[in-house]
């Protein structure tokens, strides 16, 4: 069965960096394009960024454009986001999730990992 | 970017009663490109519905959704005890993907 598992949450200054990754299995890996979907305590969900499943295309929503970066290794079957200069407000769980084709609904998702930025 | 708006924010009914929920979005949404996520808490979403109307693998037959164009609605024909949770509307037609704010279920 469909199973990621996420890992790298923490907390961190502002300012800071972190890397998450995701860990893919029970599907084709490299044939699957994934996404990063986050939550803030106690709010809704907000997309974060898309990958395909070559890596040849990335997206991201504005707020993270410059400081995130989605990339992947199909040889490990794993998503990364590699989060720099972070914000208070990018405090929230961070879920990878499968897309079903070509950047559109995910159809499995992770359990996600908990990000917080706090001095 | 598509903006989605969920009502109601909160929808108290008893199980075996009918739910209907709404996602209104602010411009005409592709091809019919919504999909409805639950998710309970402390749980990651689980996916429903797609492309508007097609429930996804192993969701009940008493969830559907319709709708088109700016408005859609995700329906619940009777509530089971599972069912209280939080759920989404999503865009995927148009970049960037968007979500509404979500309808919290609650037991009357």
């Amino acid at each position: 069965q469909v199973q990621l598992v996420e890992s790298g949450g923490g907390v961190v200054q502002p300012g800071g960096s972190l890397r998450l990754s995701c860990a893919a299995s029970g599907f084709t890996f490299s044939s699957s394009g994934m996404h990063w979907v986050r939550q803030a305590p106690g709010k809704g969900l907000e997309w974060v960024a898309f990958i395909r499943y070559d890596g040849s295309n990335k997206y991201y929503i504005d707020s993270v454009k410059g400081r995130f970066t989605i990339s992947r290794d199909n040889s490990k079957n794993t998503l990364y986001l590699q989060m720099s200069s972070l914000r208070a407000e990018d405090t929230a769980v961070y879920y990878c999730a499968k897309d079903h084709a070509r950047g559109s609904y995910s159809d499995y998702w992770g359990q996600g990992t908990l990000v917080t930025v706090s001095s | 970017e598509i903006v989605l708006t969920q009502s109601p924010g909160t929808l108290s009914l008893s199980p075996g009663e009918r739910a209907t929920l709404s996602c209104r979005a602010s411009q005409s949404v592709d091809s019919s490109s919504l999909a409805w996520y639950q998710q309970k808490t402390g749980q990651a979403p689980r996916l429903l519905i797609y492309g508007a109307s097609s429930r996804a693998t192993g969701i009940p037959d008493r969830f559907s959704g319709s709708g088109s164009g700016t408005d859609f609605t995700l329906t619940i024909s009777r509530l089971e005890p599972e069912d209280f949770a939080v759920y989404y509307c999503q865009q995927y037609g148009s970049s960037p993907i968007t979500f509404g704010q979500g309808t919290r279920l609650e037991i009357k």
